[in-house]
């Protein structure tokens, strides 16, 4: 299966500063099939970004996401304070459909 | 947009067996694949299975294969899960999520599921 390594595990960062969050797989990711997702304390995961960098319904253009292969990226802008959170990567290119471990961005 | 409910969840002794029943409304489940992700207590994500729309096809991840089962009932628009030979590891919150393409696009809140004797 392939394994996802997110770094950092923790960013700590202040509203308004941009956050850059790694995603990288032990092995390619066929058609960059990468999807990211935004988790807030006692709420369900919120699909945030797919196919690496398409934005999903709603989410604002603060998100983005790129990267290929095996090293993608999740960028935020300019953090606003409803973005603290943890944010998770999942290739969804093979089965199983594994989940990196999670960086949480804190203020 | 719509709403996916889950239930099922409970205390159960290892060994035993739950069915976790997922059900949408306001869109047609079957137009879409489907997955269970689960999260154990202070844990990360984690991809348990996954259906395809017509429920022909079926995805585990090794750590449930041979013990879980999913399924989906068209005429109920309701994603199952069932659970057997069920081990403490197993013990987590399980979301019914809504596949576009594949990955998660909208998740239900969620049922948790403890195995404990």
């Amino acid at each position: 299966e392939i394994v996802l390594t997110q770094s950092p595990g923790t960013l700590s960062l202040s509203p308004g500063e941009r956050a850059i969050l790694s995603c990288r797989a032990s092995q390619n990711v066929g058609n960059n099939y990468v999807a990211w997702y935004q988790q807030k304390p006692g709420q369900a995961p919120r699909l945030l970004i797919y196919d690496a960098s398409t934005r999903a319904t709603g989410i604002p253009d603060r998100f983005s996401g790129s990267g290929s292969g095996i090293d993608f990226t999740l960028t935020i802008s300019r953090l606003e304070p409803d973005d603290f959170a943890v944010y998770y990567c999942q290739q969804c290119a093979y089965s199983p459909r594994t989940f990196g471990q999670g960086t949480r961005v804190e203020i | 947009e719509g709403q996916l409910l889950e239930s099922g969840g409970g205390l159960v002794q290892p060994g035993g067996s739950l069915r976790l029943s997922c059900a949408a409304s306001g869109f047609t489940f079957s137009n879409n694949g489907a997955s269970w992700v689960r999260q154990a207590p202070g844990r990360g994500l984690e991809w348990v299975a996954g259906i395809s729309e017509s429920g022909d096809r079926t995805y585990y991840a090794d750590s449930v294969k041979g013990r879980f089962t999913i399924s989906r009932d068209s005429s109920k628009n309701t994603l199952y899960l069932q659970m057997n030979i069920l081990r403490g590891d197993d013990t987590a919150r399980y979301y019914c999520t809504k596949d576009q393409g594949w990955e998660s696009s909208h998740w239900g809140q969620g049922t948790v599921v403890t195995v404990s004797s």
